[in-house]
């Protein structure tokens, strides 16, 4: 079964540009989370859907983040416009069931640079 | 609100027993355990949901004190393979929010 599909894998960019990052989580799982890693901050939730429908999304850093899931096979995270700090690896995670005490499975990643 | 773990990093020989801290200065509903890889995706480990509740199979377990607002990573006769950083995550008792704790290096040396 393929798992967690993060695309793309690598985006170097340029401040000030937009930057989209795509999720499709495991077929049939009905939550969807979005993560960034750095060294500086850790691993770090920014937002996590249910049935499509954002449950959480305090960790969402400020309004040049925003996340959308417009059906149950595909995510995105878009940054508008980006900045240095900005970069950082993120990671897309899906669960089935109960957000509590499921097991999510995460994607390989998208690690971004914002020059 | 993100658990503190301890210790920070650990280097442990072949066959070693570490233990792994979570804490939390919040009431948890549940405790998530992971490991991530250098360069790789966090992969689970367990989960513990009830208070005093202790899962995991032979080499690795976990516990977790509710009323501590604790919980403990088990690794006993360590292998290579055991290297990485471990993390908890703990959903708040709202059960709405989630978070990984600060991660503790293990390495696990010949």
């Amino acid at each position: 079964d393929a798992g967690v599909i993060q695309s793309p894998r690598h985006e170097v960019t340029e401040m000030g540009q937009e930057v989209t990052l795509r999720c499709k989580p495991i077929s049939g799982h009905d939550y969807l989370f979005w993560y960034r890693q750095t060294m500086m901050r850790g691993l770090e939730l920014l937002i996590y859907f249910n049935n499509n429908v954002p449950i959480d999304d305090s960790g969402m850093p400020e309004d040049r983040f925003s996340a959308k899931m417009p059906n149950a096979s595909f995510s995105t995270l878009k940054i508008q416009p980006s900045e240095p700090r900005d970069s950082a690896v993120y990671f897309c995670a899906s669960s089935l069931g109960s957000r509590l005490y499921n097991e999510q499975f995460f994607g390989p990643g998208t690690r971004l640079t914002v020059l | 609100q993100q658990p503190v773990q301890s210790p920070q990093a650990v280097i442990l020989r072949e066959g070693e027993d570490a233990v792994i801290n979570c804490s939390s200065s919040k009431a948890l509903y549940s405790v998530h355990w992971y490991r991530q890889k250098h360069g790789e995706a966090p992969v689970f480990l367990m989960i513990l949901l009830k208070g005093g509740e202790q899962k995991g199979h032979e080499k690795i377990s976990a516990s977790f004190n509710e009323k501590k607002q604790q919980s403990s990573l088990y690794l006993t006769a360590s292998q290579l393979s055991y290297s990485g950083t471990y993390f908890c995550g703990t959903f708040s008792n709202t059960g709405n929010q989630f978070y990984f704790g600060t991660g503790t290096s293990l390495t696990v040396i010949p």
